[in-house]
């Protein structure tokens, strides 16, 4: 119950396209839903994240679309470009808990090709 | 924002050393850490959560003998891999949360060799 599932494995994106990574999970306690970006050799950074309470969150050209009756969440990447290259991650977690951890997706290896 | 700055970046050790690894948050105190290890390609993997001042929680197969955590302020953790071998070679990744934040802020990593 506390997995997220996490789909493409990988992603190739051709640049100006829209990337879309799929996320699923089966605790319906999760209470916060971010999505990280690791460039190899990095720690992951929270790209954007969002909350049960709204559908849809935007930042730039990052939006989280969330589906609470289908427990999903999904990233789309707007005009994505050649920097956007990089492992994607979902998360959850009962955020409203102090020293709760977070649950990680697989991950997606998203390549943005010229 | 909040940051977190983890030392060293990388690291070469013998086997049978020890390395500590430092996570401090600069500009937040840190109630809650998590420490990971990611394998090439793969997902992060929590192997403990500390809150200040108390004894660190391990995940499940997670030896706390060789891997101590000390939590001893609310800007510093540590991570040390005692009697390092070659198969803790792996990247290691500290993540901080502050009181009431529903953020968890990471740091940069560290790649451990231990050869």
């Amino acid at each position: 119950q506390q997995q997220v599932k996490q789909s493409p494995q990988s992603l190739i994106v051709q640049k100006g396209g829209i990337s879309i990574i799929n996320c699923a999970y089966e605790n319906t306690a999760f209470d916060y839903f971010p999505w990280y970006q690791q460039f190899p050799g990095k720690g992951p950074a929270l790209l954007i994240a969002i909350r049960p309470d709204v559908s849809e969150k935007k930042e730039g050209r990052f939006t989280i679309s969330f589906n609470k009756s289908a427990k999903q969440f999904s990233l789309h990447i707007m005009d994505s470009q050649p920097g956007d290259s990089a492992t994607y991650f979902c998360a959850a977690s009962i955020g409203r808990r102090g020293n709760e951890k977070l649950t990680f997706g697989t991950g997606t290896r998203l390549t943005i090709i010229p | 924002g909040a940051v977190v700055s983890q030392h060293p970046s990388w690291v070469i050790c013998k086997s049978g050393t020890s390395v500590k690894i430092e996570c401090r948050s600069l500009d937040f105190q840190a109630t809650t850490m998590f420490w990971y290890r990611q394998f090439p390609k793969q997902s992060l993997m929590l192997m403990a959560t500390s809150n200040e001042g108390s004894k660190a929680t391990y995940e499940q197969g997670v030896e706390k003998d060789k891997f101590l955590i000390n939590h001893a302020s609310l800007t510093l953790s540590t991570l040390t891999v005692t009697s390092a071998h070659p198969e803790d070679s792996s990247f290691y990744i500290c993540s901080a949360r502050g009181h009431l934040n529903y953020g968890y802020t990471f740091g940069s990593g560290t790649r451990l060799t231990v050869v």
